[in-house]
């Protein structure tokens, strides 16, 4: 997976709680994306951001949901209030600067339940 | 958000069964179609990006085709193997580098 990692790989919340799921690109890489699994789906869009830039949040639910990915330090994830419906595997990818062509490299995924 | 759609949703063949399955997307602002496979529990593993209409690459006994102007892409299997089984997921990106999947197809390969 060419050096992406997510962690916590799993994350346990009760309802109302806030989770925090971080990403570290591969060095280098200055675009990360953010992605969804609902059980039983694939993978859904949620955010594509550059280095302290949002590029596209446009498949990221508009209340609780947040992400942020600093000059300095690991892209976040940021789940105020999880509820169950949250719960989902979220996996990060990452990408260098300007390379269109390039692939995404994926992380393992962060499994998080809500209880 | 670009509407991907592949089909077969899932499939089951016989080993040693050859194989395909369709990505289709819209072609505007089109700027190239990935490919990747996805086993269970693991991180999806990048097959092949294509660009130019008439593309065709080859890894191995797996294929891909890509037609730009009428939106779609094939991705053939020859001679299926049981560690073949995995979802496989089709991504365009367009000119803002932005990637959407598509629910993928899975593939089981019975012994």
């Amino acid at each position: 997976n060419a050096g992406v990692m997510q962690n916590p790989r799993h994350l346990v919340r009760r309802r109302g709680q806030e989770a925090r799921l971080r990403c570290s690109p591969v060095k280098g890489h200055s675009h990360v994306y953010w992605y969804r699994q609902l059980p039983e789906e694939g993978l859904k869009f949620m955010v594509y951001l550059q280095k302290e830039n949002i590029i596209d949040e446009s498949g990221m639910p508009k209340e609780r949901f947040s992400a942020e990915f600093p000059k300095e330090g690991p892209s976040i994830l940021r789940i105020q209030q999880v509820v169950r419906g949250d719960s989902a595997a979220y996996f990060c990818a990452s990408s260098p600067p300007r390379a269109l062509r390039s692939t995404i490299y994926f992380g393992e995924g962060s499994w998080l339940t809500v209880v | 958000i670009l509407n991907v759609e592949q089909s077969p949703q899932s499939l089951h063949v016989q080993e040693g069964d050859s194989t395909n399955f369709t990505c289709s997307f819209p072609s505007s602002n089109f700027y190239a179609l990935h490919w990747y496979r996805w086993e269970t529990a693991k991180s999806p593993e990048a097959l092949f990006v294509m660009t130019l209409n008439g593309d065709e690459k080859k890894k191995g006994r797996i294929s891909a085709t890509l037609n730009t102007k009428e939106g779609y892409s094939y991705l053939y299997i020859k001679g299926s193997q049981p560690e073949d089984s995995a979802t496989y997921l089709c991504a365009p990106s367009n000119t803002g580098n932005q990637f959407y999947f598509g629910t993928g197809t899975s593939l089981t390969v019975i012994p």
